[in-house]
This record gives C-alpha cells, sequence and structure tokens, in this order.
C-alpha cells in the first residue's frame, strides 16, 4: 500500500464550481497535512496546512483532515480559470522535517 | 515578497560527470531542503540542512550526493558523477523554523543526463 494516495486526475470542472481534492494515507503517524499548488514548470505553492483533524479555511480554499479515516480533502469555491495546476497533497510525521507527498491531481477550470 | 532562488534552471550533462546546482533560500530562513521530482512521478524528499550539517536524509541520497552551504546565502547539491536516472527536476526548498510545516520552494532546476 502506498504511503500516500492521490488521483492523478486530470479534473476538469467549469468556473465557479466547488473542487474537491483528495488524498488517503496508510500511516496513522502523520501529524501535519499540507496543500500545494504547482503550474506548469514551477515548484510548489504553499496553499496551507494543517494539524490533526479538523478543518482550516482561507479564502475560497477549506483544508479537511479526517485522522479516522487517513483522508484529507482540499474544498476550492467560486473556481477560476487561475486555479488550474496540479495540486499536490503533503504531510509530515512529528519530529520529522521530510515532506512526503501525494501524485499531485491535474485541475483544469473552464471558463 | 521573498522567495528560493535556483540557478540554472536547467542543467544538461553528460552521465559520468559532476553537476552542482545552486540555490539561494529566503534570507532568514534556517532549514534547507532538496527535493527531486523525475518526470511524472511524486515530489521526493532527498535532504534537510541545518546549521551546518545534515540534519534528515532520505535513502536516495547516497555517496553521490553531497550538500553544503559555501558562503552565508547559497546552498548547493552535487552530484558526483551523475546517472541517467538522475535526470529530475530537483527543488530547493527552505523554511524559518520548526516545526517545518511552511516549506517554500523554489522553481527548480530541470536536470538533464545524457
Amino acid at each position: 500500500q502506498k504511503e500516500v494516495e492521490q488521483d492523478p486526475g486530470p479534473l476538469s470542472v467549469p468556473e465557479g464550481a466547488i473542487v474537491s481534492l483528495n488524498c488517503t494515507y496508510s500511516n496513522s503517524a502523520f501529524q501535519y497535512f499540507m496543500w500545494y499548488r504547482q503550474y506548469s514548470r514551477k515548484g510548489p505553492e504553499l496553499l496551507m496546512y494543517t494539524y490533526s483533524s479538523g478543518n482550516k479555511e482561507d479564502g475560497r480554499f477549506t483544508a479537511q483532515v479526517d485522522k479516522s479515516s487517513k483522508y484529507i480533502s482540499l474544498f476550492i469555491r467560486d473556481s477560476q480559470p487561475s486555479d488550474s495546476a496540479t495540486y499536490l497533497c503533503a504531510m509530515r510525521f512529528q519530529g520529522a522535517q521530510k515532506l512526503v507527498f501525494g501524485q499531485g491531481t491535474r485541475l483544469t477550470i473552464n471558463p | 515578497e521573498p522567495e528560493v532562488t535556483q540557478t540554472p534552471s536547467h542543467q544538461v550533462t553528460q552521465m559520468g560527470q559532476e553537476v552542482i546546482l545552486r540555490c539561494v533560500p529566503i534570507s532568514n530562513h534556517l532549514y534547507f531542503y532538496w527535493y527531486r521530482q523525475i518526470l511524472g512521478q511524486k515530489v521526493e524528499f532527498l535532504v534537510s540542512f541545518y546549521n551546518n550539517e545534515i540534519s534528515e536524509k532520505s535513502e536516495i541520497f547516497d555517496d553521490q550526493f553531497s550538500v553544503e552551504r559555501p558562503d552565508g546565502s547559497n546552498f548547493t547539491l552535487k552530484i558526483r558523477s551523475t546517472k541517467l536516472e538522475d535526470s529530475a527536476m530537483y527543488f530547493c526548498a527552505s523554511s524559518e523554523v520548526p516545526p517545518h510545516n511552511e516549506q517554500f520552494f523554489g522553481p527548480g532546476t530541470r536536470l538533464t543526463v545524457l
């Protein structure tokens, strides 16, 4: 079983739609959860991070962690064409420095 | 807004040659990292560096790799004898302090080994 799994997509939705992006993981010791956005041929850009279970909101973005199900989500409201990118989930163990990434989901928002 | 910079953006080398990839982390950051992303695959951690020494490394980071902070601003990754399978995007990242959740990535160096 892979450590972090993420559907690579591609996912294509119309402008204004609510987007749901998800990752599952196998190791319950992960404590910190991040979402990065990566435009083509660019480095990952940190969107937000959460600790343990719960929700965190930042503008149009909401991150959700369900540790009991080992499942994390990123919701994008009122999606815009500029949100078109690859979205990477990443996780970290308590006390560790390395981030463990998912495969990334390629998202396209159609005008 | 401060950002991590990397040079060169693209490096082409022959198998067996040594390459040095350069990064300038964000100026007040203390922790530095290298990750790589082989085409079509996940971003993978290579190494983290703090206070002039390696603080964590992955199994990928073998004796062929080394890191250095040669001066107050640069952070380098050296690959001693490149292999075809070293072809990838190499990302440098930095963070201010623990707990290492806010790692800021540079734009990457694409390494092509022929």
